[in-house]
């Protein structure tokens, strides 16, 4: 159980497209979604916490205009990148909140590679 | 601020020796630590967690130990492996549900 996906795993764009990133809780329902940012051989930074129905709480220094949260239902949460740049190349990575059992533990998906030229 | 932390950036160990990495964290209010390993290019995995009302929990081959004093947090290994090289991130609930992550200790395992 806890099984949380993400999709696309890589992704390679342009500078200037947007990118939109899809987490899905699979076998449990999702009350609050987070979105990581993870650069290499660093530690996973909180961009954003999701409810589900709600407006997201984005970190200090995180661009809420730039990186668009939504998450419209109770298992699945989504992140878009707009005009994306080189320096927003990065792995991102999203984790869930079973708002049942074990409300406080995040269980992650797998992570997406994003890499804008 | 609050920091969770580590004092071992990296650790090599011999195949079937007991691991042990080490945790500190700042902020006594604290009430909830997890470990996560996370191999190259994956998403951060569940391993173990402990409430604050608890000193040591034990799981498969691991067993976590939470020293409130000190405010110090310690993931054993036993019989490491060498699937059991990783990164390892201890993560600390802060304010509501967040998670503060240490900086995290690559684990290499010898055979």
């Amino acid at each position: 159980g806890a099984v949380v996906s993400q999709h696309p795993s890589w992704v390679i764009c342009k500078s200037g497209t947007s990118v939109k990133i899809e987490c899905r809780s699979l076998d449990f329902q999702a009350t609050t979604m987070f979105w990581y940012r993870q650069f290499p051989k660093q530690s996973l930074m909180l961009m954003a916490t999701s409810n589900e129905g709600s407006k997201a709480t984005y970190e200090q220094g995180v661009e809420k205009d730039k990186f668009l949260i939504n998450h419209a239902s109770l298992t699945l949460s989504t992140l878009t990148v707009t005009s994306a740049h080189p320096e927003d190349s990065s792995f991102y990575i999203c984790s869930a909140r079973d708002g049942g059992r074990a409300a406080d533990t995040q269980y992650f998906g797998p992570g997406t590679r994003l890499t804008v030229l | 601020g609050e920091s969770v932390g580590l004092h071992l950036p990296t650790l090599s160990v011999q195949e079937g020796d007991n691991s042990i990495i080490n945790c500190a964290y700042s902020n006594s209010a604290s009430d909830y630590f997890i470990w996560y390993k996370q191999e190259s290019g994956k998403g951060p995995q569940f391993i173990i967690d402990i409430r604050s009302n608890m000193d040591k929990r034990q799981g498969q081959r691991v067993t976590v130990l939470l020293n409130k004093t000190v405010k110090h947090l310690s993931l054993q290994i036993a019989a490491t492996q060498p699937g059991d090289s990783a990164v390892y991130f201890c993560a600390e609930k802060t304010s509501g549900s967040r998670l503060t992550f240490g900086e995290g200790t690559q684990l290499t395992v010898n055979p």
